[in-house]
């Protein structure tokens, strides 16, 4: 079975400056697919960015991007030039590409990285 | 707007009461899940279904039950038999292999 492993429970940058989020997963497939979400307070689940494992370039989007190293099985997030709208816990998520018994879909969480923001 | 709308936001029951958590999407989406979220912990999935009429366990199904009697809806009932129903809840939906949509969940707290 899967597993999504988020080892910073809690995390702290300074406006304006660059935090890397940690993810490491376990799989024994080669083709799947990466995710990190953003759950702000008000508890609602946004997309921040994904990534294809079959694809070697680095996805981006805007001050997000993601350091995708497959042989070791991480994903890290980088938030450049933090804002305060920024602060959220933010959790790393997998999904197979295979379709199990109909569970094309479902994401695997880590349990969160809480990321403050400090003015 | 398209989106999922899960309602209410709060709910409060005694224990030995079932619930039902309702969750609607008017995105045309095929597939629905139900998410727990714990503090401390990730989302662990309930349920899911992929079509009408059909669903599946997921990794934590015991004292929940679902129904899929339309494509929009994936009402989540929360039974007498779950031993620790008070959390945070969550529905999902997706098309293919597209990112899932979230909505605002709800929080469930029984005493």
């Amino acid at each position: 079975a899967q597993t999504v492993t988020q080892s910073q429970p809690e995390m702290s940058v300074q406006e304006a400056e660059t935090v890397t989020l940690s993810c490491t997963y376990d799989t024994s497939e080669s083709d799947y697919y990466l995710f990190w979400y953003k759950q702000p307070p008000s508890r609602q689940m946004i997309l921040v960015i994904r990534q294809e494992a079959y694809k070697q370039q680095n996805a981006t989007e805007n001050r997000f991007s993601v350091n995708f190293q497959k042989a070791a099985k991480s994903f890290s997030l980088k938030i450049s030039d933090s804002q305060l709208g920024d602060a959220a816990m933010y959790f790393c998520a997998y999904r197979s590409s295979f379709n199990y018994g109909g569970s094309q879909g479902n994401l695997i969480f880590g349990k969160g990285t809480k990321l403050s923001v400090k003015p | 707007d398209g989106g999922i709308t899960q309602s209410p936001k709060y709910l409060f029951r005694k224990e030995g009461q079932n619930v039902t958590l309702s969750c609607e999407q008017n995105l045309n989406h095929d597939a629905m899940y139900w998410y727990r979220q714990d503090p401390g912990q990730g989302l662990r999935l309930i349920y899911y279904s992929q079509i009408v009429n059909d669903f599946q366990k997921g990794d934590i199904a015991e004292g929940y039950s679902v129904s899929r009697e339309k494509k929009e809806s994936f009402p989540l009932t929360v039974t007498s038999a779950q031993k620790n129903p008070t959390a945070f809840y969550l529905c999902a939906s997706s098309i293919g292999w597209e990112p899932l949509h979230f909505g605002n969940g709800t929080r469930l707290t029984v005493t």
